[in-house]
């Protein structure tokens, strides 16, 4: 799987929305951008992916540039309960059946009350 | 979603003994399993795939005879750490997935501490 850079960490306001960044820009064509994060004390959490097309969920939003080489997590309003480790991923379409992740140093994200 | 559990939640050890982790999938059936391992501010590196009925499969630099892997049935598999010495102390977090799912249907336990004195 291709590598992914992010920043070591982030701060935010609470309530105000958040975006995390993540390069890539060696992503092929059949790579799928996933965000996992984790919890002080906990394991990881799925977050979103996608793979050419900005997706939304409960969760977050993602934005992928046109040409795929970076995407923005994006937390519309983040609370204390954001606070956590981002993981931004990236995985190729044919190793779906194989369910291993390779994590790498995510971004720790600080919440401002 | 699906949930998947670890115990113990930590645990304390003297030098030199072994160490049970269980990692349970507990609404449904995992056919593969995943075993992490995650020092103090660092990231998740994985150690080992659990496959229900075979031999584990380790990733490189990781001792098969340390980090016993048991994977009995289709919702447990066990990490054994043998002979424990205070550089295995470490977090350590098992991950399965619901088999046809999609990415979103991997489940991640919640961890277990170890702490090896």
């Amino acid at each position: 799987d291709a590598k992914t850079t992010q920043p070591n960490s982030m701060e935010s306001n609470e309530e105000e929305p958040v975006h995390l960044p993540c390069n890539h820009s060696t992503i092929s064509g059949t790579d799928y951008i996933h965000w996992y994060r984790q919890l002080p004390s906990q394991g990881p959490e799925y977050v979103i992916h996608g793979l050419t097309s900005n997706v939304n969920n409960r969760m977050a939003s993602l934005a992928i540039a046109e040409d795929r080489k970076s995407s923005t997590l994006i937390l519309h309003r983040a609370t204390l309960r954001d606070a956590a480790v981002y993981y931004c991923i990236l995985r190729d379409e044919a190793n779906f059946g194989n369910e291993k992740l390779t994590f790498g140093t995510g971004t720790r994200l600080t919440i401002i009350p | 979603g699906a949930v998947v559990s670890q115990h113990p939640s930590w645990v304390i050890c003297k030098s030199g003994t072994s160490v049970k982790i269980e990692c349970r999938s507990l609404d449904f059936q995992a056919t593969t399993m995943f075993w992490y391992r995650q020092f103090p501010k660092q990231s998740l590196m994985l150690m080992a795939t659990s496959n229900e009925g075979s031999k584990a499969t380790y990733e490189q630099g990781v001792e098969k005879d340390k980090f016993l892997i048991n994977h009995a049935s289709l919702t447990l598999s066990t990490l054994t750490v043998t002979s424990a010495h205070p550089e295995d102390s470490s977090f350590y977090i098992c991950s399965a997935r619901v088999p046809g799912g999609g990415p979103d249907t991997q489940y991640f336990g919640p961890g277990t501490r170890l702490t090896v004195l």
